[in-house]
């Protein structure tokens, strides 16, 4: 199996700009879980999903940020418009339902300027 | 809530010394508790996981990891560190219930020729 896949590993952009994240988990895996990784605030959950549906987006820091699983091979992690307070390396992990053990991707360096 | 703390943001250790990196977690029953090591620019990868059973659990590249519920602890140690060890160290607890996945602040580890 390849992993969890994200795409692209590295984003810049220009602060306004909208940017899209992506992530294809592992096969066969239910749930999927999106991740920010800044030196201040350590690793936040943003969002998961269970069976494609979001569970808990308590963590997604304001309306800016939206995340879809449109089916059980893709989701997206957006944010219209982007913040320079906004980079950030993003991650995504999946694991079978109720895991227990989560596998993550290489993560998404994004910058935004 | 579920909750983890890792009360050591940084250690530096000897090559050859013995290592010991903290967590402790608040959850109401017996989680889920895993150690995840992430080296610069990657992702995380998982070391070890506690389920049930043996509160002893082993991991890859020589980690061991003990469950102690009176504490609520899971402590990672390994008895002879090497060069390559260096990275920083997430311990996360999962809710068996809810599927959230919480991680700790990471230790940074260094270690010393």
């Amino acid at each position: 199996d390849a992993g969890v896949i994200q795409s692209p590993r590295h984003e810049v952009t220009e602060m306004g700009q909208e940017v899209t994240l992506r992530c294809k988990p592992i096969s066969g895996h239910n749930s999927l879980f999106w991740y920010r990784q800044t030196m201040m605030r350590g690793l936040e959950l943003l969002i998961y999903f269970n069976n494609n549906v979001p569970i808990d987006d308590s963590g997604m820091p304001e309306d800016r940020f939206s995340a879809k699983m449109p089916n059980a091979s893709f989701s997206t992690l957006k944010i219209q418009p982007s913040e320079p307070r906004d980079s950030a390396v993003y991650f995504c992990a999946s694991s079978p339902l109720r895991g227990p053990e989560a596998f993550f991707g290489q993560g998404t360096r994004l910058t935004v300027v | 809530a579920q909750s983890v703390t890792q009360p050591d943001i940084h250690i530096t250790v000897s090559e050859g010394a013995s290592l010991e990196l903290r967590c402790n977690y608040s959850y109401g029953a017996t989680p889920y508790l895993f150690w995840y090591v992430q080296s610069p620019g990657q992702g995380l990868q998982l070391l070890l996981k506690y389920f049930s059973g043996d509160t002893l659990v082993q991991g890859i590249k020589g980690f061991e990891a003990e469950f102690k519920r009176s504490q609520s602890s899971f402590n990672l140690r390994k008895p002879s560190v090497h060069w390559s060890d260096a990275a920083e160290y997430f311990c996360a607890v999962r809710n068996n219930a809810g599927n959230m996945l919480t991680f700790g602040g990471g230790t940074r580890l260094m270690v010393k020729p």
